[in-house]
């Protein structure tokens, strides 16, 4: 089973600043197979990025996925008040299909 | 407008049994794979099964497997999730998630990515 650990695990920021999240990987993910998305509570999760760097419908370009191999980034380039939320990558490269166990993007 | 319904949730006692149903809506369900995934209270997310959109193949995680069964029925345009043997551990919401290509699950990586969400049903296992 692939293990994705992403960190940090709390990223505190102000609105309009620039986010970086990281999603490490126990191994190679094939083809880039990772995609991001965003949860907000009590919502059901939202897709962000497949492909590692390809925004899925209607995601603003703020949001933007690069890496491949075993390391993986997803940039939100100025935080909007509705970004605030926690962030899960997952691989979809080989079965079982796994998630990382989030980071929190907080207001500070 | 692509709509799941989740229902069946509720508490059951350790070993004990539920059957989950997700109803779809909006989009046409036989050409799509569709999977159920769980969070349980406070945690991350976890990928427990899939089916193929003929039904003719499904996948569960280690977790799971030989207790939970996934299935469809694409003229009623719902996925099941039926639950023995439960546990504990198993206490999560659990979502059904459409899949993002259409085609075999094994050969069309964007079939195992979640494009749309239920709102998700809570199951409780504790006596």
């Amino acid at each position: 089973e692939i293990v994705l650990t992403q960190s940090p695990g709390t990223l505190s920021l102000s609105p309009g600043e620039r986010a970086t999240l990281s999603c490490r990987a126990s191994q190679s993910v094939s083809s880039s197979y990772l995609a991001w998305y965003q949860q907000k509570p009590g919502q059901a999760p939202r897709l962000l990025i497949h492909g590692a760097s390809s925004r899925a419908t209607g995601i603003p370009d703020r949001f933007s996925g690069s890496g491949s191999g075993t390391d993986f980034t997803l940039t939100i380039s100025r935080l909007e008040p509705e970004d605030f939320a926690v962030y899960y990558c997952q691989q979809y490269g080989r079965s079982p299909w796994t998630f990382g166990q989030g980071t929190k993007v907080e207001i500070k | 407008e692509v709509q799941l319904l989740e229902s069946g949730g509720g508490l059951v006692q350790p070993g004990g049994s539920l059957r989950l149903s997700c109803a779809a809506s909006g989009f046409t369900f036989s050409s799509y794979a569709m999977s159920w995934v769980r969070q349980a209270p406070g945690k991350g997310l976890e990928w427990v099964s899939a089916i193929s959109a003929s039904g003719g193949s499904t996948y569960y995680a280690d977790s799971v497997k030989g207790r939970f069964t996934i299935s469809r029925d694409n003229s009623k345009n719902t996925l099941y999730l039926q639950m023995h043997s439960l546990r504990a551990e198993d206490t999560a919401v659990y979502y059904c998630a459409k899949g993002e290509g259409s085609g075999n699950i094994v050969v069309v990586p964007t079939a195992r990515i979640f494009d749309y969400w239920g709102q998700g049903t809570l199951v409780t296992v504790s006596s």
